[in-house]
């Protein structure tokens, strides 16, 4: 069965600088893809960023990128120029099939 | 562009009593329809999915139920609410299985 680790219950960072969030997962299949979820005070969940398993490029969006290590099933998140509106939960969650697992979370604290 | 509606924003519901949340999507045709419970500082587990009118497929055993009625309609049910179905629920929608998941506002449901 999939399984998705979020090593990390908690970090802090402060403004402007940058952080960087773990996630690892568990799965035999070769096709999948991975989204980082964020989910600030209000609860809304939003989407962060998306990557597909069988694109070596790691995907980017502004201030977001990811490290995605295929062999080491690792997909971590980098927020670059850290804002205060960055402070939320922070999901990783592996999709295959019509299912998504998650992760326990990494909340994200913004120290100004 | 798609927007997604959830409803009520809060329920507080006795022990016994029924329950209804109502999920519905504009801007998009036969999506993929999700429920989830969250429960306080926890990752999101699935309840219900849908692939089209009618069709429901279940992942946890558990009192709730759920019916898609409608295209872009998706409603969870109980007959009888225990003091376990407290959480937080989101409803997602997705253009297809291996789409990101868009999510809607979320209830959250106090059983006293």
């Amino acid at each position: 069965a999939q399984t998705v680790t979020q090593s990390q219950p908690e970090m802090s960072v402060q403004e402007a600088e940058t952080v960087t969030l773990s996630c690892t997962y568990d799965t035999s299949e070769s096709d999948y893809y991975l989204f980082w979820y964020k989910q600030p005070p209000s609860r809304q969940m939003i989407l962060v960023i998306r990557q597909e398993a069988y694109k070596q490029q790691n995907a980017t969006e502004n201030r977001f990128s990811v490290n995605f290590q295929k062999a080491a099933k690792s997909f971590s998140l980098k927020i670059s120029d850290s804002q205060l509106g960055d402070a939320a939960m922070y999901f990783c969650a592996y999709f295959r099939d019509y299912q998504l697992i998650w992760g326990a979370g990494t909340k994200l604290i913004i120290k100004p | 562009s798609q927007t997604i509606h959830q409803w009520p924003a809060t329920l507080v519901q006795p022990v016994g009593s029924p329950l209804s949340l109502e999920c519905t999507v504009e801007g998009t045709s036969n999506p993929n329809l999700y429920w989830y419970r969250q429960a306080a500082g926890r990752g999101l587990q699935l309840l219900f999915y849908s692939v089209g009118i009618g069709q429901i497929s279940s992942e946890v055993p558990q009192n709730l139920s759920a019916s898609r009625p409608q295209d872009r309609q998706f409603i969870l049910s109980s007959k009888k609410l225990l003091l376990s179905d407290s959480g937080f629920y989101l409803c997602a929608w997705s253009a297809g299985y291996y789409n990101e998941q868009f999510f809607g506002p979320g209830t959250r449901l106090t059983v006293l």
